[in-house]
């Protein structure tokens, strides 16, 4: 199964500032997906990273909240921008080579805005 | 739309008992996967298990076992000889084959799980 290095693990933020989060993939993969998980809930999907070119988004996520690139297909970052104390979530990206099989995630970036 | 659900906020079990976490699912879809998820309070995802909606077996990985029934659009998630490591949140997913929503992960709820020694 792949690896996935996420960084930063945690941070903390002032509110009205941004933060990119940054996924590297052991190996190339055909799909990256970006999640968030509010306290106590379950995962959402933010949107799917697709190597070069817009990134699909779910409804509710905007580009202009949550930018995210893909410049090849081992790499991905997911902003979050402008925060506010409601952006205070676990941020999680996920590859997928094989449909058939599980999913694999990053470990994480736990974020907390004040 | 896909729908995952998963009735069952809390369980508990004794340690090396077996437990069933309930999970159903509703799609209009034919061809489907559904899967389980453990996440640890360190907060990773770990991939427990993989059905197919044309697998005619019973997905089965060491402790855990996938019950799955079709016909009832359930999926649960038995682990058998529970261990305290086994407590942890666990989440039901699923995603089409095709269309507009391929490969998109759709989360259940989740279940605490805490096993009591």
């Amino acid at each position: 199964s792949a690896v996935i290095s996420q960084k930063p693990s945690r941070d903390i933020c002032q509110r009205g500032t941004s933060l990119t989060i940054q996924c590297q993939v052991d190996s190339q993969v055909t799909m990256m997906f970006w999640y968030r998980q509010q306290p106590g809930q379950s995962l959402t999907l933010i949107a799917t990273a697709n190597q070069g070119s817009e990134a699909t988004y779910e409804s509710g996520f905007v580009i202009d909240k949550f930018p995210i690139s893909r410049p090849n297909l081992t790499f991905s970052t997911l902003t979050v921008s402008n925060m506010s104390p409601e952006d205070s979530s676990i941020y999680l990206c996920s590859e997928v080579r094989r449909l058939n099989y599980g999913y694999t995630f990053g470990s994480g970036t736990r974020l907390t805005v004040v | 739309a896909q729908k995952i659900t998963q009735t069952q906020p809390g369980m508990f079990v004794q340690e090396k008992e077996a437990v069933t976490l309930d999970c159903t699912y509703d799609t209009s879809d034919q061809s489907y996967g559904l899967f389980w998820y453990k996440q640890p309070s360190s907060g990773e995802m770990i991939f427990l298990i993989y059905q197919g909606s044309y697998d005619e077996q019973n997905a089965t990985e060491g402790r855990y076992s996938l019950n799955f029934q079709k016909a009832r659009k359930s999926a649960n998630l038995v682990i058998s000889a529970s261990q305290l490591g086994d407590s942890a949140m666990y989440f039901c997913a699923m995603r089409p084959t095709f269309g507009t929503s391929y490969g998109k992960l759709t989360f259940g709820q989740g279940t605490i799980l805490t096993v009591h020694p």
